[in-house]
């Protein structure tokens, strides 16, 4: 089945910088990778995904990227605020019926201001 | 719409003790999911279920029952609470079967004594 690694497990940035959490899976059958944000004491929201099919993607100050070839994708983050410092999970999945999305163990993202 | 919907959002157990945990979803997504939470592990799948009468076990369903009679409900049961499965419980819904955006619900904090 599938394995999803994500790294580092904290990251502490100063304000304004850019942050970078990397995942990499197993299985070269996945192609739909999600990111997800939760808040301390909240639930885990989407924030952004990319498919197999596409190498990048950007939503205002935040991207994914994917390398296939390598199996791993990354979460960009540009010009940190306070606010993005929450828990951040990727995961992984081959989307079709009965899979499972299968997801990293987390990143602690600290902003300092 | 409310979304999806948790109860309760905190208990107590003693070891040994049953529960339901509940789970309701108004969006008429088909795909319902249980995960909990530890530190350090991030969502590990218990139980899902890909549409009303079917369910099926995820990564960690050992000590939980699920049933999916309606298409809004997903009740998870605790058969007979251990301390090890003191976490917090988040239940997720899908509009397809295929996991695109998960939407999670608030959340049960359980601590097992």
């Amino acid at each position: 089945g599938e394995n999803v690694e994500q790294h580092p497990s904290t990251l502490s940035v100063q304000e304004g910088d850019s942050a970078v959490i990397k995942c990499t899976y197993s299985d070269s059958a996945s192609n739909y990778f999600p990111w997800y944000k939760q808040e301390l004491g909240k639930r885990p929201q989407l924030i952004i995904d990319i498919r197999s099919n596409v190498g990048e993607k950007k939503d205002q100050r935040i991207a994914v990227t994917l390398n296939k070839t390598a199996k791993h994708f990354s979460l960009h983050i540009t010009e940190t605020q306070p606010e993005d410092s929450a828990v951040y999970f990727c995961a992984a999945i081959k989307m079709e019926y009965g899979n499972k999305l299968v997801f990293g163990a987390g990143t602690i993202l600290r902003v300092k201001s | 719409n409310a979304g999806v919907t948790q109860t309760p959002k905190f208990q107590v157990l003693k070891t040994g003790q049953s529960m339901t945990l509940q789970c309701a979803q108004d969006m008429n997504h088909e795909y319902m999911s249980w995960y909990r939470q530890d530190p350090g592990m991030g969502l590990r799948l218990i139980h899902y279920s890909v549409g009303a009468g079917i369910t099926d076990q995820g990564e960690v369903p050992n000590g939980y029952n699920v049933s999916r009679s309606t298409t809004e409900d997903f009740p998870l049961r605790l058969l007979s609470a251990a301390p090890s499965q003191t976490s917090v419980y988040f239940c997720a819904s899908s509009y397809g079967t295929e996991q695109e955006t998960q939407y999670f619900g608030p959340g049960t904090r359980l601590l097992v004594l």
